[in-house]
């Protein structure tokens, strides 16, 4: 596709129900990312998958959270018995991952999940 | 780990320069950053620099690196209502992932 899309674009759920969210890469992006935003914290790393090596789970701030990418391009990052302070903006980025280059990573339009 | 600060807000006047500064504290970093986040919307990158270049230029936007003093800015010449958004400094310090900076609103007024 011409970007990085996810869905949903907002989610409400109520505490402790399970959520996932979907993040749709740019075509023949390898490298994709998970970051969160909320106002606390700011911008965190979350996760990170590059190509078949054993993703980055450096981020992830607890083991309710839990992420994989499918066949190389989509990915699903799910959060279980959610807490009211998962609440945040979820991004997801995919970006080449040349070497030699400047990584750039382009952003999709996030999903906003509120947890009542 | 990585620590990356900025100022909370800047405001100036249409027309005027903004300077948007941003501290860091890992040097490793190979390429810095810009992204620019409008109200509502995701995060648009800017421009960025090579960590072994002082200066790079693009059009309205001056980046400005000093790793001596691990400071990075982004200078907007006529600044105009458009460029009214949440501005943030990005680092790789561990690999390929971001580190953010908290984040400069940039208020434009008449």
């Amino acid at each position: 596709g011409a970007g990085v899309s996810q869905s949903p674009s907002n989610k409400v759920t109520e505490k402790g129900k399970d959520v996932e969210l979907r993040c749709d890469p740019i075509s023949g992006h390898t490298a994709l990312y998970w970051y969160r935003q909320s106002l606390g914290q700011g911008l965190e790393f979350l996760i990170y998958f590059q190509g078949n090596s054993a993703p980055d789970k450096s981020g992830l701030p607890s083991d309710r959270f839990s992420a994989e990418r499918t066949g190389g391009s989509v990915s699903t990052l799910t959060i279980q018995r959610t807490q009211q302070e998962d609440s945040a903006v979820y991004l997801c980025a995919s970006s080449l991952a040349a070497s030699g280059m400047a990584d750039t990573q382009y952003f999709g339009p996030g999903t906003r999940l509120t947890v009542l | 780990g990585e620590d990356v600060e900025q100022s909370l807000f800047l405001s100036v006047r249409e027309g005027d320069s903004s300077v948007i500064n941003c501290t860091y504290t890992d040097s490793s970093s190979t390429y810095l950053y810009w992204y620019k986040q409008e109200p509502g919307a995701g995060l648009q990158l800017l421009t960025y620099i090579f960590s072994n270049m002082d200066m790079k230029q693009d059009q309205r936007l001056t980046v400005l690196l000093n790793k001596k003093d691990k400071h990075l800015s982004l200078r907007i010449a006529d600044t105009q209502t458009g460029d009214s958004a949440i501005y943030f400094c990005a680092v790789t310090g561990g690999g390929n992932k971001l580190t953010f900076g908290t984040g400069t609103q940039l208020k434009v007024e008449l």
